[in-house]
Parts: C-alpha cells; sequence; structure tokens
C-alpha cells in the first residue's frame, strides 16, 4: 500500500523533553515536508527537503529540526526550545523538479500533546 | 513573501443551494493555486489545481489575477461536501514550497 505513514499517532511529553516524530514514504518522492497544523491557523510549514541530505527551514523552524538521511524518510524533532509544541503535524511528500505538479500527499497526522 | 487569505472560517450552506468559499493571495511572482480538502476522518487531499482548468466534484475554480483571487465554486451543494478546505499557492514552475490559508469548514445543511 503506497503513501506516507506517521508514526506515532498520539503522543504525549513532558516539559522539558525533546520527542521525534516519524515520517516516511514509498512514492519515490524527492520532496518530503513537515506542516503544524493549528485551529484557526491553518497549515504552517516547519521544514522542507527536496533531496536527501538537504532540508531548509519553513516559516515557523525554531525549536524544531530534521534530518534527510534515506529518500523515504524525513523525521521531526521537537525539542524542548519550542515554546508552544502541543499541535497536529502533518507529514507530506511531493515530486520535485520537472515533474513536480505541486501535489503534495499527507500523512495522517500526529497529534502532541505536552504535558 | 507569499500570503494566502481566507476571510471566512465558517460557512454553512444549505444542500441545493451555491456555494463560494473564497481565496485571496498576495505574489511578486507567477502563482500556481491550488485547493486542498479535508474530509473528516481523511487525510487531507488535492481537490483541484488552476493549472489544469478541470472540475472535481462539480468544483471550480477561477484565477482572477486582477482581482488576486481563487475563489472556489459549486452550483449545488451536497451533503458529502462538508469538510475544511484550504487554498495554496506556490511558484507555477514549482520547486517551491506550498504556502497554505488559514481553511474554512464548510457545512451543508440537509
Amino acid at each position: 500500500d503506497g503513501g506516507i505513514t506517521q508514526s506515532p499517532k498520539y503522543l504525549f511529553r513532558k516539559e522539558g523533553q525533546n520527542v521525534t516524530l516519524s515520517c516516511e514514504q514509498n512514492l519515490n518522492h524527492d520532496a518530503m515536508y513537515w506542516y503544524r497544523q493549528d485551529p484557526g491557523q491553518g497549515l504552517r510549514l516547519i521544514y522542507y527537503s527536496q533531496i536527501v541530505n538537504d532540508f531548509q527551514k519553513g516559516d515557523i523552524a525554531e525549536g524544531y529540526s530534521v534530518s534527510r538521511e534515506k529518500k523515504e524518510s524525513f523525521p521531526l524533532t521537537v525539542t524542548s526550545a519550542q515554546k508552544n509544541p502541543t499541535a497536529f503535524y502533518l507529514c507530506a511528500s511531493s515530486m520535485s523538479g520537472r515533474t513536480n505538479t505541486g501535489e503534495l500527499f499527507f500523512g495522517e497526522g500526529s497529534r502532541l500533546t505536552v504535558l | 513573501a507569499q500570503r494566502v487569505t481566507q476571510p471566512e472560517k465558517l460557512l454553512s450552506v444549505f444542500k441545493g443551494a451555491p456555494v463560494e468559499l473564497k481565496c485571496n493571495y498576495s505574489y511578486s511572482g507567477s502563482p500556481e493555486l491550488f485547493w486542498y480538502v479535508q474530509y473528516s476522518r481523511q487525510r487531507l487531499q488535492l481537490l483541484l489545481r488552476h493549472i489544469s482548468r478541470e472540475s472535481i466534484k462539480g468544483f471550480t475554480a477561477d484565477l482572477n489575477k486582477g482581482e488576486t483571487s481563487f475563489h472556489l465554486k459549486k452550483p449545488f451543494a451536497q451533503e458529502e461536501d462538508s469538510a475544511m478546505y484550504y487554498c495554496a499557492l506556490t511558484h507555477i514552475f514549482g520547486n517551491e514550497k506550498l504556502t497554505f490559508g488559514t481553511g474554512t469548514r464548510l457545512t451543508i445543511i440537509p
């Protein structure tokens, strides 16, 4: 079954702890993205990567970190420096370069709650 | 900087009535615009894109560069249209990040 898999679906964390959200895709897409979805604020881009071993900050990168060691994987770490980490996180992927149609394929999301 | 504005957070429409979800954008380059939809308990997915000039599920959207708008329209609303709708923008040649609006929750009243 092709697509994007995010895990875990729900995650609870104590303040001061780092947490890593997993995102894996088997669509052979070059580009991957992390968005944060908050009520009334839509989707805001955290980080994106257009190719392995390269990534760029999005609009709200502070307090987050990513890595892109494999084409299939783009994990997001929410660090203790993120001031308001409780949110719904969406991972997405797309083709890039000349084949890029602009369509993003999304995962089911991970809901992080900081206690 | 690119920006997408969806002025309505909530929109309720009676079944069979016309639907229009508003989207305005600001962008200095050549824009490509999209509408994404998230039905209850489903993933966010592409509904339609301007460049395809297509009608999906009865929805259409026209790019008005003079008014910098990309409103989503459907002549007769159906109950299954109830969902969260996001307008999004990127550069026409792609390879750039997609910027989303804040979304409009559409509810179709039976």
